[in-house]
């Protein structure tokens, strides 16, 4: 299957400062990705989605403003946390399809998100 | 009322048995659906993938999907230790936005 990757793959920051993490597609072009957060013990929870070249589209109840995504290339798509507070501590995934292809989702393996 | 349900577990079997995972939903326009395998902090990998109603067979997983019911399955047969993670269960409409269970817990003792 298609190889997603993500980096880093675990962070631990101070309260009020931004992180960023980086989502790619290794070895297909993908117009759109998605970004999950995860809580223990809990399923995915869809943040929103990256569309390449344009604005990101939040859920219901997701901080744009706070959960800033960048969709520069159609290999890469970045979600940086602004100003994180301990609540933001998580697991965040993000998943690609192939542009064209048939819809499989294909998943990175995460980054682990500590929020001091 | 959650767009699936799955219920979380924790499911417990011996080796080499047949297990049974599963997924209700309340949206009948889904028509993409996917089971994923989780292991602990690790991104979920695709297991199996259904476009529409049937059966799909891959080794020893098999995923069945009654739309009718609005209901699907997994099954894994001859079920190895290796076998131990959690399972998520994810449907789409248009193939884009997945809505994804909670995850059933599977542990297959030795």
């Amino acid at each position: 299957g298609a190889v997603v990757s993500q980096h880093p793959s675990r962070v631990i920051c101070k309260s009020g400062t931004s992180v960023k993490i980086e989502c790619r597609s290794l070895d297909f072009q993908a117009t759109t990705m998605f970004w999950y957060r995860q809580f223990p013990k809990q399923s995915l929870m869809l943040m929103a989605t990256s569309n390449e070249g344009s604005k990101a589209t939040y859920e219901q109840g997701v901080e744009k403003d706070k959960f800033l995504i960048n969709h520069a290339s159609l290999t890469l798509s970045t979600l940086t946390v602004t100003s994180a507070h301990p609540e933001d501590s998580s697991f965040y995934i993000c998943s690609a399809g192939e542009a064209g292809g048939n819809n499989e989702q294909f998943f990175g393996p995460g980054t682990r998100l500590t929020v001091l | 009322q959650k767009e699936v349900e799955q219920d979380p577990g924790p499911l417990s079997v011996p080796e080499g048995a047949i297990v049974s995972l599963n997924c209700t939903y309340s949206n009948s326009a889904f028509q993409y659906f996917m089971w994923y395998r989780q292991y602990s902090r690790k991104g979920p990998e695709l297991l199996m993938y259904t476009y529409s109603s049937g059966n799909k067979e891959d080794g020893r997983f098999t995923a069945q999907v009654d739309k009718s019911s609005k209901y699907i399955s997994l099954f894994i047969r001859d079920s190895q230790p290796s076998d131990s993670a959690t399972y998520l269960c994810a449907m789409s409409v248009t193939g884009n936005q997945f809505y994804f269970g909670t995850g059933t817990s599977l542990t297959v003792i030795p």
